[in-house]
């Protein structure tokens, strides 16, 4: 079990906008920076958001990051077919010295 | 572009040693500003950040406490590579294994292709 806890799922139908949830603690992401990470299926993960809400140079703007208290969000807009994948978020744990990552949401564009 | 290549055998024998070597272009091992980590991926265990290694006037290493027994990521600066050891392994240890360029607060934005290494007899 994560420790950072993500929704095992989400969908919703091309075009339309999803966001993904990841809940984490004070000594992760309430004190540390978080960064998004999208896995197609049988490839390596790829940065998708840094520092909360940052994106990477050639990652559309349709992919955005926030960030509140102990939790943050993943919001992804005018989904297409190839959006579908799986989304992780990670962080660094200040009391553990580790990374960490959530358990992952797959996600499904109807 | 910095670019990992990731090398290593896909079947180890369970109480012997995983070891893998990540092949770094684009960036230098001993960057003062980057870190190198490893990470392994199983349908039981989701991605599992294991450990990393960086210079910073010394070389420092952080690991997970899941593998911190056993682990032991080390950089080869003649090569411009890293490696990781993984002592006394069973069968839950089998996993893709990834390594990854970045520091959290930068993101992890540069990872090597995978290595499915496969613990059995």
């Amino acid at each position: 079990q994560s420790v950072l806890t993500q929704p095992p799922s989400v969908s919703a139908a091309p075009g339309q906008k999803v966001t993904i949830s990841c809940s984490g603690s004070s000594s992760n992401i309430g004190n540390n920076h978080v960064s998004w990470y999208q896995q197609l299926p049988g490839t390596a993960p790829k940065l998708l958001i840094y520092d909360n809400n940052k994106r990477p140079s050639g990652i559309p703007d349709r992919f955005s990051g926030s960030k509140s208290d102990t939790s943050a969000t993943l919001g992804i807009t005018g989904l297409q077919t190839g959006d579908e994948a799986d989304y992780y978020c990670g962080t660094w744990d200040s009391s553990l010295s580790a990374g960490l990552f959530g358990g992952g949401t797959k996600l499904t564009v109807l | 572009q910095v670019q990992l290549q990731q090398s290593g055998p896909g079947l180890v024998k369970p109480s012997q040693t995983l070891s893998l070597t990540c092949a770094i272009s684009g960036d230098s091992v001993s960057s003062n500003s980057g870190a190198w980590n490893w990470i392994r991926q199983s349908p039981s265990r989701g991605l599992e950040w294991l450990g990393r290694t960086y210079y910073r006037s010394q070389w420092k290493n952080d690991y997970a406490v899941s593998v911190k027994s056993r682990i032991t990521i080390n950089p080869d600066t003649s090569k411009n590579q890293f490696t990781l050891q993984l002592n006394s392994v069973t069968p839950e240890d089998t996993a893709v294994y990834y390594c990854a360029g970045g520091l959290w607060y930068q993101g992890l934005g540069f990872w090597g292709q995978g290595t499915l290494v496969t613990v059995s007899s």
